[in-house]
């Protein structure tokens, strides 16, 4: 059974950095791509960016290319969403999901951010 | 960049309804086009991949149908718990949502 299981809840100020995690098991982790989607609140999903822990090739959306980084450690299956900088606009929730194709069937439990001062 | 449209945002139905939901690409996406179900506070939930495949466990009163660029969500009869936002969701060279309905009870 594929699982992701995300770090938990982060309460951080503005300009602090910050890094959440995502581990899988059940599944060969090099094999499947690994992304990141946030959700601000009350608004929709929004596909951040995904890697592919084989070779770190990693594909930002427009919107977040140079706003975060995405890597992954696959000595440990985890993958990473770092921020050099919060702003009070990236407090969200958090979904790390995987795939081997397009429809995404696992999902971790989500991460919420809150960035405030 | 391919962009997804998604009508209406938002519908109020009665229990046992027929709801449909459209879903537009900005250019063909032949049938690479998945749907979910997201309910507060928890992960979206597939539903329909290649655009009318049910996923397994899936109850059969969800469908999907298009290819090309506009695709159709149907829930047949509509249930209480079928409350939620629904999303549709292409693959190009990276994922991309809709921007959701969200489905009421009337």
């Amino acid at each position: 059974e594929v699982q992701l299981v995300q770090s938990g809840a982060e309460v951080k100020k503005p300009g602090e950095s910050l890094k959440i995690s995502c581990k899988g098991s059940g599944y060969s982790f090099t094999s499947y791509w690994i992304g990141w989607v946030r959700q601000m609140p009350g608004k929709g999903l929004e596909w951040m960016g995904i890697i592919y822990p084989g070779d770190s090739e990693t594909r930002y959306s427009p919107s977040f290319q140079g706003q975060v980084t995405i890597s992954a450690d696959k000595s440990i299956s985890t993958a990473y969403l770092q921020w050099s900088s919060l702003k009070a606009s990236d407090t969200a929730m958090y979904f790390c999901a995987t795939s081997s194709s397009i429809a995404v069937r696992d999902w971790g439990q989500g991460t919420l951010v809150t960035v405030s001062s | 960049d391919i962009q997804m449209t998604q009508s209406p945002s938002s519908l109020s139905a009665s229990v046992g309804d027929r709801v449909t939901i459209t879903c537009q690409a900005s250019q063909d996406i032949n049938n690479f086009l998945s749907w979910y179900q997201q309910k507060p506070g928890k992960a979206p939930k597939l539903l329909i991949y290649d655009a009318s495949n049910l996923e397994t466990g899936v109850p059969s009163r969800f469908s999907g149908s298009g290819s090309g660029t506009d695709f159709t969500f149907t829930i047949s009869s509509l249930q209480p718990e079928d409350v939620a936002t629904y999303y549709c969701q292409q693959y190009d060279n990276l994922p991309l949502f809709g921007p959701g309905t969200k489905v009421d009870i009337k």
